[in-house]
């Protein structure tokens, strides 16, 4: 079992650009979700997927949108990237959508400077 | 609406030591509380979680947490500190009708040789 997996493990982007993120959930899960984790704070909920649709959305702007494809795994996109927008950007799995008491298994990260 | 509040950013104990993190949080709703470490250059991973039933509960490399309602705590501990358990250590919470965690802003555990 693979589990968790995120490309790339690192990225360097300038303000204005756009970025991709991908994630790959572990074997068996079906929802995905996005966090945003900045230097030296906790992670915050970004969005989560389930069946294709966003489901649950944190407090960011609509420059950051996702997409789940068929197959379970995930992309985040992000636009017009700002200096705040460096940051460890991690991917969760869990399976279904029946409460955190479903456990969440969480990918190495994505690090993305932005100059 | 929840969060978290994590006392201490860094802790120091010594190897054999008393390891003490501090996790206090806030919910409207009756909340499922989560303890993740993380390694460097690592993703997350799972300690231990309280969900319902027994309020101490114990997790993988000897941890244990207990909820305490009336405190709105759910500390971390593990009797005898390890040198491999130095790490950033991060408690959450969630509501039970959603996977949205929130994340404390982490403490970072050394140590001490």
């Amino acid at each position: 079992d693979a589990g968790v997996t995120q490309s790339p493990t690192h990225l360097i982007k300038t303000r204005g650009q756009q970025v991709t993120l991908r994630c790959s959930p572990k074997s068996g899960h079906d929802t995905v979700s996005w966090y945003q984790q900045a230097l030296g704070q906790g992670p915050q909920f970004i969005f989560q997927y389930y069946e294709e649709e966003e489901r649950q959305r944190g407090n960011f702007p609509d420059r950051f949108s996702g997409h789940q494809f068929p197959n379970y795994s995930s992309e985040l996109n992000v636009n017009a990237l700002l200096l705040g927008d460096s940051a460890l950007y991690l991917c969760a799995s869990s399976f279904g959508l029946g409460g955190s008491y479903n456990e969440q298994f969480f990918g190495p990260g994505t690090r993305l400077t932005v100059l | 609406a929840q969060s978290v509040t994590q006392l201490g950013s860094h802790v120091s104990v010594s190897e054999g030591a008393l390891v003490l993190l501090r996790c206090n949080y806030s919910s409207s709703v009756p909340p499922y509380l989560f303890w993740y470490v993380q390694y460097p250059n690592q993703g997350l991973q799972l300690l231990l979680k309280y969900t319902t039933g027994a309020t101490l509960v114990k997790g993988i490399n000897g941890f244990e947490a207990e909820f305490k309602k009336s405190e709105t705590s759910f500390h971390l501990t593990k009797p005898s500190a390890h040198m491999s358990d130095a790490a950033e250590y991060f408690c959450a919470v969630s509501g039970q009708l959603g996977n949205q965690f929130y994340f404390g802003t982490g403490t970072s555990l050394t140590v001490i040789p």
